[in-house]
């Protein structure tokens, strides 16, 4: 049964520390997004990657938050340094664009605790 | 540019109730439209899809949508509502971009 994977499922830091999130994509799959989700806020698309290549992370703080896609079975989210205000859940999705298969499939989250 | 509205924050219903949340969407042409939904601790799940033809679409646990596209409407029913459907539901909207955009989700309550 093929899924998205994160990493960490949990991560508790302190204000200042990096944060690094992880995903897996199911294979195959040619676009990943980057999520985040808050009471506040609901979910906003942080950035996403098609065949690797980043085509928008306008709705991330560029001065602290970093995405990138080493490989097509990677893709990380960096949080440098982090702050309590990004306390959140981060989900990464992935989907194979096109007209049939344009369904997206969502990791089960890293929950994000800065304190 | 593409938006999707669910008026509902929250809904309570009975178990054995039927239900309906609503979804409005604004996009230029026909889109792609979704329903997801969330249980606590989880990622999204999604529930149906609507890409093209018949307007009534089934999805899985039992939950069908009908796309209104005179009401730009994308509204999730089920004729009868279990405890385990307590959950967060998700409409999403997608055009040519193939980039979907969600609503703010509505809190499904179930009483016993």
């Amino acid at each position: 049964d093929a899924r998205v994977t994160q990493t960490p499922r949990h991560k508790v830091t302190e204000m200042g520390q990096e944060v690094t999130m992880r995903c897996q994509p199911i294979l195959g799959h040619n676009t990943v997004f980057w999520y985040r989700q808050t009471m506040m806020q609901g979910l906003e698309l942080l950035a996403y990657f098609r065949n690797r290549a980043p085509l928008d992370d306008s709705g991330m703080p560029k001065d602290r938050f970093s995405a990138e896609m080493p490989d097509a079975t990677l893709a990380t989210l960096k949080i440098q340094p982090s702050e309590p205000r990004d306390s959140a859940v981060y989900f990464c999705a992935s989907k194979m664009t096109g007209l049939d298969k344009n369904i997206q499939y969502f990791g089960a989250g890293t929950r994000l605790s800065v304190l | 540019a593409q938006s999707v509205t669910q008026p509902d924050i929250h809904i309570t219903v009975s178990e054995g109730a039927s239900l309906e949340l609503r979804c409005n969407y604004s996009y230029g042409a026909t889109p792609y439209l979704f329903w997801y939904v969330q249980s606590p601790g989880q990622g999204l799940q999604l529930l149906l899809k609507y890409f093209s033809g018949d307007t009534l679409v089934q999805g899985i646990k039992g939950f069908e949508a009908e796309f209104k596209r005179s009401q730009s409407s994308f509204n999730l029913r089920k004729p009868s509502v279990h405890w385990s459907d307590a959950a967060e539901y998700f409409c999403a909207v997608e055009g040519g971009s193939y980039i979907p955009t969600f609503g703010r989700g509505t809190s499904l309550i179930v009483h016993p």
